[in-house]
């Protein structure tokens, strides 16, 4: 079946420091595939997407790009900040209602100032 | 716009129990999805509904179970508790199935005793 696979946490960073979270994934077909982050005390929000290989998905200064000779959608930051401490998610759907999304074991970040 | 919401936000049962999870998904999205999010792992789909039906299920067993209604909020009916089934629900709308956002509510906390 489907499956996730990114880095364990937590990730512990200073404030301005690059960031990169690593995720693989093992899928038939062609999935789309997100990052998804729950801040404290708040439920999960798309951070952002990417539906076809190549594809570069990006927001709030964060970015992950579609490889899929490694089967990998890593996300990275160049600078972040204490207010992107979170819990980040990547995940996958082939895009039926039979699927859903399968996500990965998230992953914690800790940014200190 | 009013975003999804659950009820109630925390929950304590006894093993052998039945509990019934409530969600009210966004203005304008008619399709439901429920997950489960284990303590430390990422959220896992137990079954999705569009327009009052169930269109699409992911592993888990037949005493999970679910409704959609006419104004599309929806429930999770969950029969005969056992221990493992201590989570965190989730309820996530979106408009239409596929590849559409799912919009997270905050999740209602359940522990079973």
């Amino acid at each position: 079946g489907d499956s996730v696979t990114q880095m364990e946490g937590p990730v512990t960073l200073s404030e301005e420091a690059f960031l990169t979270i690593n995720c693989t994934y093992t899928a038939t077909g062609y999935p789309s595939l997100f990052w998804y982050v729950q801040y404290p005390g708040e439920g999960l929000q798309l951070l952002l997407k990417a539906t076809k290989a190549d594809d570069k998905g990006s927001n709030k200064g964060f970015e992950a790009t579609y490889r899929k000779e490694t089967t990998s959608f890593h996300l990275e930051k160049g600078s972040v900040q204490v207010s992107d401490s979170a819990v980040y998610f990547c995940a996958l759907t082939r895009g039926g209602g039979a699927d859903g999304l399968t996500f990965g074991k998230g992953t914690h970040l800790i940014i200190q100032p | 716009e009013t975003g999804v919401t659950q009820s109630p936000t925390h929950l304590i049962k006894t093993r052998g129990q039945q509990v019934t999870l409530r969600c009210s998904s966004q203005s304008g999205h008619n399709t439901v999805s429920w997950y489960q999010q284990a303590l430390g792992q990422g959220p896992q789909f137990i079954f999705q509904y569009y327009r009052e039906e169930e269109n699409g299920r992911g592993n888990f067993p037949p005493r999970f179970s679910g409704l959609q209604f006419p104004n599309y909020s929806s429930e999770l009916n969950v029969n005969a508790l056992e221990l493992d089934d201590s989570a965190l629900y989730l309820c996530a709308s979106s408009f239409e199935p596929g590849l559409n956002e799912q919009f997270f509510g905050p999740g209602t906390r359940l522990t079973v005793l």
